[in-house]
């Protein structure tokens, strides 16, 4: 079955204190792996798609990359307007999207 | 370009009685998904549809939910009867082909008492 697992569950950053959101995932026959953001009382909002390992991009203060087992979403620089919950999910052939937990990040002043 | 529209956006029901969900997808949209997103958890995939056909609803519980796409373009998801343990955010979402990155809806929050 495919697993996906978010870490940290929760993150508080000081504005500017860069850091970086985990996910791992457990899957046969990756097709894509996403990132999604998430507002409270809101629907998840798209951010990137990455396909193979050693694939890299970025959109304003956030990075995203992959390899075999896992993605990184770097986040440089964190304004208050990043606080929200990062949410991973990996496409396979047998499922459109399974989600990870996310990531719960808050970004104080 | 409008997003996913959803209706109602609350909705407060009695165990054993019975709701549903309307979706309509970004115009053009072939693939349309509704996800149950429980408080602290990620989106659950319920149902996945390929324009009028049903691509996968391994994680549907058919004995009291159902959905259709009519036409192959609105969507309307149904719960009967309402237990307590599906109060939680129900998101619809669309893409292009199933590959693609998907355009979620606000959600509906229900509320089983």
């Amino acid at each position: 079955e495919d697993q996906v697992t978010q870490s940290p569950e929760a993150l508080r950053l000081q504005e500017g204190e860069s850091s970086s959101l985990n996910c791992s995932y457990t899957v046969s026959g990756l097709r894509g792996l996403f990132w999604y953001r998430q507002d409270p009382g809101k629907g998840p909002e798209f951010l990137f798609t990455l396909y193979s390992a050693g694939e890299e991009k970025e959109k304003e203060r956030l990075k995203a990359t992959l390899t075999k087992k896992e993605s990184f979403l770097h986040i440089t620089a964190p304004k208050p307007e990043d606080s929200a919950t990062y949410l991973c999910a990996v496409h396979t052939g047998r499922r459109a999207l399974t989600f990870g937990s996310g990531t719960r990040l808050q970004v104080q002043p | 370009e409008a997003g996913v529209a959803q209706s109602p956006r609350y909705k407060i029901i009695e165990k054993r009685q019975s709701v549903a969900f309307w979706c309509n997808p970004i115009s053009g949209h072939a693939t349309l998904y509704w996800y149950q997103q429980i408080l602290g958890q990620g989106p659950k995939l319920l149902i996945q549809f390929q324009n009028n056909g049903v691509v996968d609803d391994s994680q549907l519980p058919k004995d009291r939910f159902s959905a259709e796409r009519l036409k192959g373009v609105d969507s309307t998801l149904k719960i009967q009867p309402a237990k307590l343990e599906d109060s939680a955010v129900y998101l619809c979402a669309s893409s292009w082909w199933d590959i693609d990155e998907q355009y979620f809806g606000p959600g509906t929050r229900l509320t089983v008492t």
